[in-house]
């Protein structure tokens, strides 16, 4: 499977900034997807990030709160904007393996808004 | 709505005995099935797929389907404190083209020395 990693992998932030997470992956990979996992709950998915096109949004995240860019097919980043407490989660990103809906997940990125 | 449910848990089992994860899920188009294990503070990694009706045996963990009864479900034998962890199911979303996946919402495993 490929190798994922994020960056930042924790981070604590003020209330009102934003903060970009970087997910890079070692080959190229057809899907991208990012997660929210939120303190002893289960994964929630944000958005399906799509190499030269938009991302698509799951019901109740939009694209001003949560913008997402893939420019190529091992890279992808997301935005959390405008952050308040309630955005203190792990966010994940994973992509897809051999087949369609094989996903790996990256390290995380724990973040903490204060 | 699609849903996938999971045993609340938490599940605890003596070491060497035999832990049963189960998980059903609402839609029948789903065709593929995944069992993640998550350790705390970690992220889930991928350990049984299956697609097939039937059992799949992988080392000590067997994860068995019925799609019939819309029920997938995670053996591991032998448990050793070292699988101790949450166990994800998720599910294929057969509507979405993208490769989505359903999550259910985890059990808790416990493996006691």
């Amino acid at each position: 499977s490929a190798v994922i990693s994020q960056k930042p992998s924790r981070d604590i932030c003020q209330r009102g900034t934003s903060l970009t997470i970087q997910c890079q992956v070692d080959s190229q990979v057809t899907m991208m997807f990012w997660y929210r996992q939120q303190p002893g709950q289960s994964l929630t998915l944000i958005a399906t990030a799509n190499q030269g096109s938009e991302a698509t949004y799951e019901s109740g995240f939009v694209i001003d709160k949560f913008p997402i860019s893939r420019p190529n097919l091992t890279f992808s980043t997301l935005t959390v904007s405008n952050m308040s407490p309630e955005d203190s989660s792990i966010y994940l990103c994973s992509v897809t393996g051999l087949t369609k809906y094989e996903q790996y997940f990256g390290p995380g990125t724990r973040l903490t808004v204060t | 709505q699609k849903e996938v449910e999971q045993n609340s848990g938490p599940l605890s089992v003596p070491e060497g005995a035999i832990a049963s994860l189960n998980c059903t899920y609402s839609d029948r188009g789903s065709q593929s099935f995944f069992w993640y294990r998550q350790y705390s503070g970690k992220s889930p990694e991928l350990i049984m797929s299956i697609y097939s009706n039937g059992d799949k045996e992988d080392g000590r963990f067997t994860a068995q389907l019925n799609k019939a009864s819309q029920y997938v479900s995670l053996l591991i034998r032998d448990s050793q404190p070292s699988d101790s962890a949450t166990y994800l199911c998720a599910v294929e979303d057969p509507y979405n083209q993208g490769g989505k996946l359903i999550f259910g919402q985890g059990t808790e495993l416990s493996v006691k020395p």
